[in-house]
């Protein structure tokens, strides 16, 4: 089967640093997804892991361990603008070109001041 | 700007009436996805493409149906729409091979009255 669990929600406050935590059980893996999602909006975007360890991009960070089916996104010098929701995302094939991803429920992120 | 089209943004129907919501994308992507997401959930995997090739979820109701008339453009047909398929619609494309990100369209919002 596919699981993947995140948490609902979390609060955090303007400048601070917040880590999403996401763990993942699913029937093979190729990559695990980021996605930002605004209210009312579509998905977008923010960072992939297929191989364990931390990639950097700005303020976003996303951290992998395959072995522990595991992985975070980590904020830095959060702004209010950062309010949304986080969904992690996996795709569980092997070397296939067009397998969709798995979502998570995602977690809603609150800034404040 | 490469980019992932959906109209209408907002779309109202009446219960048992067929609507078409489209989806368009100037990446030249091989691949399509319709995702259904219903507020504070993850989006769900209606069907996808891979060019012409349709793929459908297992637990996709018949009452969708989709087409692809050529490599740009996607429809989702809700054959007769019911109270519970009033939600967000997310159209999503990826390249087809290898790092499979996937980019959303801004989404249709369907209220079905």
């Amino acid at each position: 089967g596919q699981n993947i669990d995140q948490p609902t929600e979390m609060t955090a406050t303007e400048g601070a640093i917040v880590q999403i935590n996401c763990t993942y059980q699913t029937s093979g893996f190729n990559g695990l997804f980021w996605y930002q999602q605004h209210a009312g909006e579509a998905p977008t975007f923010l960072s992939y892991n297929v191989l364990d360890g931390l990639e950097e991009k700005g303020r976003f960070s996303s951290f992998l361990s395959r072995s522990k089916g595991y992985s975070y996104l980590l904020l830095k010098e959060l702004q209010m603008k950062d309010s949304a929701s986080y969904l992690c995302a996996v795709r569980d094939a092997w070397n296939s070109g067009n397998t969709p991803l798995v979502f998570g429920k995602g977690t809603r992120l609150s800034v404040i001041a | 700007d490469a980019m992932v089209i959906q109209n209408p943004r907002y779309q109202v129907t009446q219960f048992g009436k067929p609507v078409t919501l489209s989806c368009s994308q100037t990446l030249n992507h091989n691949v399509m996805y319709w995702y259904q997401q219903k507020s504070s959930q993850a989006p769900k995997l209606l069907f996808h493409y891979y060019d012409k090739d349709f793929n459908n979820e297992a637990d996709t109701p018949d009452n969708f149906q989709s087409r692809r008339p050529n490599t740009s453009f996607c429809f989702l047909d809700i054959r007769s729409p019911g109270l519970g398929d009033a939600a967000m619609y997310l159209c999503a494309t990826s390249r087809g091979s290898g790092e499979e990100t996937q980019y959303f369209g801004p989404g249709t919002r369907l209220l079905v009255l």
